[in-house]
């Protein structure tokens, strides 16, 4: 069975820091590039970040350039995204998502609470 | 950045047709990927490429891209339709080419 199983998210205070991670299975995880998607509550969905197959190619979205990386580990069939200097506005809850290049996997996701 | 611009809620009675929007600039040159999100679940994708579906979504969902809009069509509304609808498409010219719409709320009267 094709699967994403994200983790690593919780409550965090404004400028900590959290990774996420993005467990793959049921495909050959390194063909495909993938991506984070988050939805704050009561909102729509935003595209975050996009990692190609191999890392060549990376691309943020203008709300976390300079404050997310995204990463993979083809080996681990792992993606990740490491969150750095987290704002209120970064609440949601964030999925992960294979590119195909559109998005035909979804993980369940998992939720970020930047909070005092 | 490319924008998409959906209106916020579609109502149709069961049996109705319903048709969702999504606007851009010269969308019909892109390709748009549609996903229906109900409450509390992830994004589902019920067509890809304008207007292919995915193995398990039935024929009643097809979509459409020409000029500045696409339509996503559900056919014979059901109340399992009831959710929210987004449009996506990849903006391969910008530096953040991944693009939502603002997405619909379906409402099956």
């Amino acid at each position: 069975e094709v699967q994403l199983v994200e983790s690593g998210g919780g409550l965090v205070k404004p400028g900590g820091s959290l990774r996420l991670s993005c467990a793959a299975s049921g495909f050959t995880f390194s063909s495909y590039s993938m991506n984070w998607v988050r939805q704050a509550p009561g909102k729509g969905l935003e595209w975050v970040s996009s990692i190609s197959s191999s890392s060549s190619y990376i691309y943020y979205a203008d709300s976390v350039k300079g404050r997310f990386t995204i990463s993979r580990d083809n080996a681990k069939n792992s993606l990740y995204l490491q969150m750095n200097s987290l704002r209120a506005e970064d609440t949601a809850v964030y999925y992960c998502a294979r590119d195909g290049p559109f998005m035909d996997v979804w993980g369940q996701g998992t939720t970020v609470t930047v909070s005092s | 950045s490319y924008v998409l611009t959906q209106p916020p809620s579609v109502s149709v009675a069961p049996g109705q047709t319903a048709r969702i929007t999504c606007g851009g600039n010269n969308i019909g040159s892109k390709s748009v990927h549609w996903y229906q999100q109900k409450p509390g679940q992830a994004p589902v994708l019920v067509v890809y490429d304008d207007s292919d579906r995915p193995s398990g979504i039935p024929e009643r969902f097809s979509g459409s891209n020409s000029g500045n809009t696409a339509t996503l069509t559900i056919s014979r509304v059901e109340a399992g339709d009831e959710a929210d609808y987004y449009c996506q498409v990849w903006d391969s010219s910008s530096d953040h080419p991944g693009v939502f719409g603002g997405g619909t709320k379906l409402t099956v009267l």
